[in-house]
């Protein structure tokens, strides 16, 4: 089944040493997006790459990058993770197009632990 | 801005019996779309519906059945004869376009409700 896969499930790091996240799609959506959810709270929107063009959320802190080396896979960089940062990674996709709108579909989410 | 609002954040209830979730909402589109979606405590966000701002009627899959009502900015969800693997965080959002192009957009969540079912 086409769908959007995330890896790993669960990453555990250190206060700050820097850790990727991935997120690969077969759906072939030209839109991921990164959102970030902690414990008991919503899912927030860090930002999101529309083809190419990276768009970042403006209260996204610099701490956190993200790569799209081509349509099917994007990589969340957080530089210098600190306890604050531990969340569980929500990646998502959708494809532009008349008709299209409201179609994200999301991974199952990587939970970060940061030690 | 836009805004979701889901007031009961724990709602627990004896199986079988129906439960009403919430969702209020705030935008200043014309045009937009409203989800529910369920998050059981794998953790991933499964999606639930959703419904076009343009579409009033009311939606039943199973024993789930949304209202959506445009003069309250409400809509709410409804799950009928409840069972224990109903038992998740749910959530209801709001889309905003994030550019021209249909497809491109910003979900806005609401916090969650969270909800039990007792066996």
């Amino acid at each position: 089944d086409a769908m959007v896969i995330q890896n790993p499930r669960y990453q555990v790091t250190q206060f700050g040493k820097p850790v990727t996240l991935s997120c690969s799609q077969t759906l072939n959506h030209n839109v991921m997006y990164w959102y970030q959810q902690k414990s008991s709270q919503a899912p927030k929107l860090l930002f999101h790459y529309y083809d190419k063009d990276f768009n970042n959320e403006a209260d996204t802190p610099d701490n956190f990058q993200s790569r799209r080396p081509n349509t099917s896979f994007c990589f969340l960089d957080i530089r210098s993770p600190g306890l604050g940062d531990a969340a569980m990674y929500l990646c998502a996709t959708s494809k532009t197009g008349r008709g299209r709108k409201g179609s994200l579909h999301f991974g199952n989410g990587t939970r970060l632990t940061v030690t | 801005a836009q805004k979701v609002t889901q007031a009961q954040t724990e709602i627990s209830v004896v199986e079988k019996e129906d439960v009403t979730l919430d969702c209020v909402y705030e935008t200043r589109d014309t045009t937009y779309y409203l989800f529910w979606y369920k998050q059981p405590p794998s953790g991933e966000l499964v999606f639930l519906i959703r419904r076009n701002s343009f579409d009033e009627q009311n939606e039943i899959s199973g024993r789930y059945s949304w209202n959506f009502q445009k003069s309250t900015s409400s809509f709410n969800f409804t799950i009928t004869a409840s069972q224990v693997v109903d038992s998740a965080v749910y959530f209801c959002a709001l889309s905003e376009a994030l550019g021209s192009n249909f497809g491109n957009e910003k979900l806005t969540f609401g916090t969650g409700t969270r909800l039990t079912i007792i066996p």
